[in-house]
């Protein structure tokens, strides 16, 4: 398994404004995962971010929007920019610390925002 | 339509009652299948995963697969207050050292003492 935190835990934003948003993981890991959970919606992957390399976005989500950086194996942030009141949500992060299995990633608490 | 289906619920149920909570979903390619467990203000936690079809337990967990009919299933038995959450199942889109988890919506259940 893996201990993940997350920085802030909560935060209210203005529109206009950018937060970056913090995940730790207490072991190195190869990949990990930037989500989003908007109120009564699923799950949804923003990107993948391994370390030395670009993050990999998915459908929908852009780099400008959504930058990562990802500087060593136990660490990342994900930038909400150009906040909307469309962005509040929750953000998680999550790892994959067998490195070759999907269908055990593990979990940070989450970032919930409100932007107003 | 979604890769993924869930009913939202809510589902209230008494402590001590048998719980199955359902999914469907639409790509017969999908081989491997997870139920996580997220207790509000939490993130999700990984409960159970299976491969193909079949079922597995675990204490009062059991995931269960039928994919001739794209349904996936988690029952608790004995259910306790503290099993009150929301429950997400979950594929995976693609191989699974380089897909993508599909989640669906969650069931919220709440277990009354």
């Amino acid at each position: 398994s893996a201990v993940i935190s997350q920085k802030p835990s909560r935060d209210i934003c203005q529109r206009g404004t950018s937060l970056t948003i913090q995940c730790q993981v207490d072991s190195q890991v190869t990949m990990m995962f930037w989500y989003r959970q908007q109120p009564g919606q699923s799950l949804t992957l923003i990107a993948t971010a391994n370390q030395g390399s670009e993050a990999t976005y998915e459908s929908g989500f852009v780099i400008d929007k959504f930058p990562i950086s990802r500087p060593n194996l136990t660490f990342s942030t994900l930038t909400v920019s150009n906040m909307s009141p469309e962005d509040s949500s929750i953000y998680l992060c999550s790892v994959d610390p067998r490195g070759v299995l999907r269908e055990t990633q593990y979990f940070g608490p989450g970032t919930r925002l409100l932007v107003l | 339509q979604k890769e993924v289906e869930q009913d939202p619920g809510p589902l209230s149920v008494p402590e001590g009652a048998i719980v199955s909570l359902n999914c469907t979903y639409s790509n017969s390619a999908f081989q491997y299948f997870m139920w996580y467990r997220q207790y509000s203000r939490k993130g999700p936690e990984l409960l159970m995963y299976t491969y193909s079809s079949g079922n597995k337990e675990d204490g009062r967990f059991t995931a269960q697969v039928d994919k001739s009919s794209k349904y996936i299933s988690l029952f608790i038995r004995d259910s306790q207050p503290s099993d009150s959450a929301t429950y997400l199942c979950a594929t995976v889109r693609g191989s699974s050292n380089t897909g993508k988890l599909i989640f669906g919506q969650g069931t919220t259940l709440q277990v009354k003492p």
